[in-house]
């Protein structure tokens, strides 16, 4: 049971270039988010998908866009990346927004150089 | 505003000894959950525990336990008989039944030594 699976896990890109975070999760949850987490900070939310079909934005959303695939799979795209993206991102999932219990991939480091 | 602080950037102990992490929140809602997660060193974010406000007794999940003061608004953690797979970062983070987000503290840093 893999849980919640993201790729890349690591990539550099330059200023102004364009990549797409993948996420997929085979536990059957309806909900999924992505965060960012940068030093000395907590987790922040860019976006989520309560149930498949709808997206929302969260707390940082600009300079990113996202697809909810199907009920598995939540992409999180850069259309052109900034340094101060830098950060890891996390890809979660739970079974419905107000389940207490998020499952987090293993997350992906992005530099922008 | 919905806040939680976690006013430890980085603690240490030897192994075998208790530890207790402190976190504060803030929010004017009366029903919410609280959560602590660990993220090791491999970066993966594992949920150690959780409360519900609602409830009195604070839980506990083998070596893990909380210290929940509601009217405080205090959620720490304490770890008995620490190990050295206990080293990690530990986040408090809590979410109210009106808003889906998990707010989240800056972290501590827990070093155990042998």
């Amino acid at each position: 049971n893999a849980g919640v699976t993201q790729t890349p896990k690591f990539q550099v890109l330059k200023t102004g270039q364009s990549m797409t975070l993948q996420c997929a999760q085979d536990m059957n949850h309806n909900s999924m988010y992505w965060y960012r987490q940068d030093p000395g900070m907590g987790l922040r939310l860019i976006y989520y998908s309560a149930s498949e079909g709808t997206t929302d934005k969260g707390e940082v959303p600009n300079g990113y866009n996202v697809s909810r695939l199907n009920k598995r799979e939540f992409s999180l795209r850069l259309e052109s990346a900034a340094p101060s993206q830098t950060s890891v991102y996390f890809c979660a999932s739970s079974e419905f927004t107000w389940n207490t219990e998020a499952f987090f991939g293993q997350g992906t480091r992005l530099t922008v150089v | 505003a919905q806040t939680v602080t976690q006013s430890q950037p980085e603690m240490s102990v030897q192994e075998a000894e208790t530890v207790t992490l402190s976190c504060t929140y803030d929010t004017s809602e009366n029903n919410y959950y609280l959560f602590w997660y660990k993220q090791p060193p491999s970066r993966q974010m594992i949920l150690v525990i959780r409360q519900e406000a609602y409830k009195q007794q604070n839980a506990t999940e083998n070596r893990f336990s909380v210290n929940f003061q509601k009217a405080a608004k205090s959620f720490s953690l304490k770890i008995s008989d620490s190990q050295l797979g206990d080293t990690a970062m530990y986040f408090c983070a809590f979410r109210t039944d009106s808003n889906y987000q998990l707010i989240w503290g800056a972290g501590t840093k827990l070093i155990i030594k042998p």
